[in-house]
């Protein structure tokens, strides 16, 4: 059973300041990681993939991963109160189109 | 804006009933995925077809089933319901089961609630 692990939070943060968001999976064969926003009521909206060791930058975002410590992250910087979320790690299969999601992440950015 | 339509958008059924949920997925995607999003938790897999097909499967009992359509439009049916079914049902297309994630498009769901 292929699992990913994320921290429920909530993550609170200043506005302006910098959001580091984790996330843990179990499949060491993994390949695709996904992070998706999800405002309260709404449907998942992809925000990152990355499938490479290292950093992928964004605009503001920026997703890390480290296969061989099987921990993927989300650097969310100069946080908006619009940020606020809650914030799903997802893992795709060897086909990349069907995903594993962990329970998610709220944070919550003060003014 | 996805281009995935799901309806209804909300119901309440009674523990016991059939339920079917339907999802238009977006042009010239042939492949549909519905997920299960209890409250608080993450999406979890249900199924997904291709053309027509099943092409894989959660740890979901058979009581949920599914079926799709030559215009790839797609129905998720769950019979018996049972009070831990309430959740968001969320519909995913993408134009083939080779896509990766970034080409899968969520719709906005469907709210289920069992009483």
């Amino acid at each position: 059973q292929k699992e990913v692990e994320q921290n429920s939070g909530p993550l609170s943060v200043p506005e302006g300041a910098i959001a580091s968001l984790n996330c843990t999976y179990s499949d060491r064969g993994s390949q695709s990681f996904f992070w998706y926003r999800q405002y309260s009521g709404k449907s998942p909206e992809l925000i990152m993939f990355i499938y490479s060791n290292g950093d992928k930058e964004d605009g503001r975002f920026t997703a890390q991963l480290n296969k061989a410590s099987q921990y993927v992250s989300l650097l969310i910087r100069d946080s908006q109160p619009s940020d606020s979320a809650t914030y799903l790690c997802a893992v795709g299969n060897n086909a990349g189109n069907m995903l594993t999601f962990g329970g998610g992440t709220r944070l919550m950015v003060k003014p | 804006e996805t281009g995935v339509t799901q309806s209804p958008t909300h119901l309440i059924k009674t523990r016991g009933q059939q339920v079917t949920l339907r999802c238009s997925s977006q042009s010239g995607h042939n492949t549909v995925s519905w997920y299960q999003q209890a409250l608080g938790q993450g999406p979890q897999f249900i199924f997904q077809y291709y053309r027509e097909e099943e092409n894989g499967r959660g740890n979901f009992p058979p009581r949920f089933s599914g079926l799709q359509f030559p215009n790839y439009s797609s129905e998720l049916n769950v019979n018996a319901l049972e009070l831990d079914d309430s959740a968001l049902y969320l519909c995913a297309s993408s134009p083939g089961t080779g896509a990766i994630g970034n080409t899968i498009y969520f719709g906005e769901g469907s709210w289920l609630t069992v009483v």
